[in-house]
């Protein structure tokens, strides 16, 4: 596997269940990020992390809830979700935070779907 | 902060027209300057980036970009459009650790 993974590509889940998200970067990055991208919205930066510290929550409701167990690894635990939570999760990895180099290199995302 | 904005949601080619997309970026001149491309249901592709060791940027598929600071602007720019450049493109600065995205500019190329 090359740069980076998510896994699964795509979700349907009930209001109700409990699902993760799943990324991984083969990069040898640091830092990494999780954005919600629904349509017709801009791209939002949900969490941060660096050197597995979360560094960056943007007010995300609590039903969202990342997990960080190394730099290479970060999940995204769903629980109790609403349908306007239906959108394209992706993650991203970069140099450390403040590295000097933002370049951020993104997975292919995960479409949600909640019923 | 920094902040980024990309001037039309929504921009319509023939192909083998110029494209051209707009991106200003804020009062502080940033270190790099990103422009990204989304393909349907697919991520962010890195198009190119600017680091302040020159003006004019080259990228990949024949686009590239030009930073001027006296308008504070980041333009993408491909000379001859193809069906195959249609896609969502992004503009994007740095900001104390993070990437600050614009809004996005959706490229239709029409036959």
């Amino acid at each position: 596997e090359t740069g980076v993974t998510q896994t699964p590509r795509h979700l349907v889940m009930g209001m109700t269940n409990k699902k993760s998200l799943k990324c991984e970067q083969h990069l040898g990055h640091n830092a990494m990020y999780w954005y919600k991208q629904s349509a017709k919205k801009p791209l939002e930066l949900m969490f941060v992390y660096n050197f597995k510290e979360q560094t960056e929550n943007n007010s995300v409701p609590s039903r969202f809830s990342p997990e960080c167990p190394n730099s290479s690894h970060l999940f995204l635990h769903l629980h109790t979700l609403q349908p306007e939570d239906s959108a394209l999760y992706l993650c991203a990895s970069s140099q450390a935070l403040l590295a000097g180099n933002y370049e951020q290199y993104f997975g292919p995302g995960t479409r949600l779907t909640v019923t | 902060a920094q902040s980024v904005t990309q001037l039309g949601s929504h921009v319509s080619v023939s192909e083998g027209a110029l494209v051209l997309l707009r991106c200003n970026y804020s009062s502080s001149v940033p270190p790099y300057l990103f422009w990204y491309v989304q393909y349907p249901n697919q991520g962010l592709q890195l198009l190119l980036k600017y680091t302040s060791a020159a003006t004019l940027v080259k990228g990949i598929n024949g686009f590239e970009a030009e930073f001027k600071k006296s308008e504070t602007s980041f333009h993408l720019t491909k000379p001859s459009a193809h069906m195959s450049d249609a896609a969502e493109y992004f503009c994007a600065a740095p900001d104390t650790g993070k990437l600050i995205f614009g809004q996005g500019t959706t490229l239709q190329v029409k036959p």
